[in-house]
């Protein structure tokens, strides 16, 4: 019962593409999304979030959408560079959750130059 | 640099014998978690502290413990590990007003032998 999806483990794109992630999840009373990104031998580190209110949110190279009747989101990385080779993790919280998140299983992003 | 710390970074363990591992934050944050990620899986919560309010997630297995002496550092007791208990375990912390936001360590890598 996994309420948070990452169906794509891995995505390769070339150097200063688009990369496209994809997050989707099943219950409808999450309204705060979010990504981190973790390299190697290092824990996740915040990337960008969205609140349910919201269909986009912008940071530099990072944009996360939002759609909420799909119950999905993705992030686009434009353009992707090598320093964004990672796997990234989206996450999701309830106002019940109680300061907790709920995690995707991750996908794997390498950038090729 | 305010940080999330945790000792040892890898852990050998033999099956059954207690072992413990370690979190110190220097971020002063008052809610600070204990998450489980097994290969290519998503970080799984065991149980977070907010202030010295401990709670339990459901499926916690009773073999897991946690203790929180004060705000800066909080252990996770393994008092029994199986096989199955080998993964990382991640420690994070979050200020409660912007709890979703949590900050990482850099991981536990623990192996049972």
């Amino acid at each position: 019962d996994q309420q948070v999806k990452q169906n794509s483990p891995s995505l390769s794109v070339q150097e200063g593409r688009i990369s496209i992630l994809n997050c989707d999840y099943t219950n409808s009373m999450f309204d705060y999304f979010l990504w981190y990104k973790k390299y190697p031998a290092e824990g996740p580190t915040f990337l960008i979030s969205i609140s349910s209110i919201k269909d986009k949110n912008e940071d530099g190279r990072f944009t996360v959408f939002l759609n909420k009747s799909a119950k999905h989101l993705s992030l686009h990385i434009v353009p992707s560079q090598p320093g964004d080779s990672a796997v990234y993790f989206c996450a999701a919280s309830a106002p019940q959750g109680a300061q907790k998140l709920v995690f995707g299983q991750g996908t794997r992003l390498t950038i090729n130059p | 640099d305010a940080m999330v710390i945790q000792n040892p970074r890898y852990q050998v363990t033999q099956f059954g014998k207690p072992v413990t591992l370690s979190c110190s934050q220097t971020l002063n944050h008052n809610v600070m978690y204990w998450y489980q990620q097994k290969s290519s899986q998503a970080p799984k919560l065991l149980f977070h502290y907010y202030d010295k309010d401990f709670n339990n997630e459901a499926d916690t297995p009773d073999n897991f413990q946690s203790r929180r002496p004060n705000t800066s550092f909080c252990f996770l007791d393994i008092r029994s590990p199986g096989l199955g208990d080998a993964a990382m375990y991640l420690c994070a912390t979050s200020n409660f007003a912007t709890f979703n936001e949590q900050f990482f360590g850099p991981g536990t890598r623990l192996t049972v032998l």
